[in-house]
């Protein structure tokens, strides 16, 4: 059983570029988390799916950041017009449907330059 | 926010027992204690969770106490690998509830 799966694992970017990143779950897992850990700091929650829906969305940034976790195909997180504070590392993590434990995968390191 | 304490950082010889502590005199009665750490930037792994009994599994040992304001993690035997953050974090097991990380425990295994 694959474990989380997040690409890519590293992503430069541009200030003012779009910043799109993949996570897929375990097999059977139907939750999906997103984190964003700034460097030297700790992970903060960002937001909670569950496929075609939006549960937490409580700490994303108000404009320019989106999830989605469609019927079919990865969660997906989508950064607009990144800026250089937007540089960390995202992690994504999946439970299953029972939500006991959360597994993380190895993360998206995103420069913005 | 996080419901938990953890001493900043800890040491622990290699071989050695590690026993990391962790207050949460404020817990609620159907939290539950989760342990996750985290090696040098990669992602969180999960160690183990519990509620009240005790649990054990390959990784490591998790100790409640009675009135279940605080627990330990043990690692019976460290090793330099387990040189990590160790995240202790209450958590409803129910619908829709997150994990919130707080600082944790810088611990480092020394040869």
């Amino acid at each position: 059983n694959a474990g989380v799966m997040q690409n890519p694992r590293h992503l430069v970017r541009r200030r003012g570029q779009e910043a799109r990143l993949r996570c897929s779950p375990m097999k059977g897992h139907s939750h999906v988390y997103w984190y964003r850990q700034l460097p030297e700091e700790g992970l903060k929650f960002m937001v909670y799916l569950q496929k075609e829906n939006i549960i937490d969305e409580s700490g994303m940034p108000k404009e320019r950041f989106s999830a989605e976790f469609p019927k079919e195909g990865p969660s997906i997180l989508r950064i607009q017009q990144v800026v250089r504070g937007d540089s960390a590392a995202y992690f994504c993590a999946s439970s299953p449907p029972e939500d006991t434990e959360a597994f993380f995968g190895q993360g998206t390191r995103l420069t913005v330059v | 926010d996080a419901k938990t304490t953890q001493p900043p950082s800890m040491d622990c010889a290699e071989g050695r027992a590690a026993n990391l502590p962790c207050n949460h005199s404020t817990i609620s009665g159907n939290e539950y204690v989760y342990w996750y750490r985290q090696i040098h930037s990669q992602g969180p792994q999960y160690i183990i969770h519990g509620l009240k009994n005790n649990e054990t599994n390959e990784m490591a040992s998790l100790i409640i106490t009675e009135d279940r304001k605080s627990s330990t993690l043990i690692l019976p035997h460290a090793t330099l690998r387990d040189t990590a953050v160790y995240y202790c974090i209450v958590r409803l097991m129910e619908y829709g509830n997150k994990l919130v990380f707080g600082a944790g425990t810088i611990l480092r295994v020394k040869s």
